[in-house]
């Protein structure tokens, strides 16, 4: 299976900074690359899919890139309702897998 | 507004079967072309995909699970069922069911359950 590895584990980091988050695979997934965020008590919100195009009223700060292996979920500036866990998630192989996450907390 | 609500027993004795029920409401989930999932997150394991359901019965299974699940839909009670044979402490998690976005976004979960811990231990 498909593994994903997401970098930092954890982001420190104050209201209005700029949060840049990473996820590899351990093998091309083309662009079936999507990010999750999850607040503690709640299920995952899906924000980005194809790896650049943002689900349905999720804010213009969040943006993601990359093609391949690399990919990029940018946050332009932060929010204090964006302090959350992240998760990266392919759909390019079966079983669709996710990152471990990265964790953005308010530093 | 389509809802999903996992129901359940939130402890299972090892060696037992866990057995989930979600429950989907403002959507059909024999309309569209939607799979509908089971996915679970555990500390150790993180997020990981059980399984996926189409209305006419045909599934898929992680391979890593393959053995130990079943999935089943009820489209007279508009349910889909997640039946885990077998389990041990490393089946301890939240339990969610979710529907995909259909054949153009297929393998993203648009709508989510709240989530089920469900506990093995004796």
């Amino acid at each position: 299976e498909i593994v994903l590895t997401q970098s930092p584990a954890t982001l420190s980091l104050s209201s209005g900074e700029r949060a840049t988050l990473s996820c590899r695979a351990s093998q091309s997934v083309s662009s079936f690359l999507a990010w999750y965020q999850q607040k503690p008590g709640q299920a995952p919100r899906l924000l980005i899919y194809n790896a650049s195009n943002r689900a349905t009223g999720i804010p213009a700060r969040f943006s993601g890139s990359g093609s391949g292996t690399d990919f990029t979920l940018t946050i332009s500036s932060l929010e204090p309702e964006d302090f959350a866990v992240y998760f990266c998630q392919q759909r390019s192989n079966w079983p669709w897998t996710f990152g471990q996450g990265t964790k953005v907390e308010i530093k | 507004q389509v809802q999903l609500q996992e129901s359940g027993p939130g402890l299972v004795k090892p060696s037992e079967t866990l057995s989930l029920t979600c429950t989907v409401s403002g959507l059909s989930v024999s309309s569209g072309d939607y799979y509908w999932n089971w996915i679970r997150q555990s500390p150790g394991k993180g997020l990981e995909w059980i399984a996926y359901i189409y209305y006419t019965g045909n599934t898929n299974y992680n391979p890593s699970l393959k053995s130990r699940v079943t999935i089943s839909v009820d489209t007279s009670k508009n349910q889909f069922s997640l039946k885990l044979s077998s389990v041990t402490a490393a089946d301890t998690a939240v339990y969610y069911c979710g529907r995909d976005g259909g054949a153009i976004v297929r393998g993203l979960i648009m709508d989510w359950g709240q989530g089920t811990l469900v506990t093995v231990s004796s």
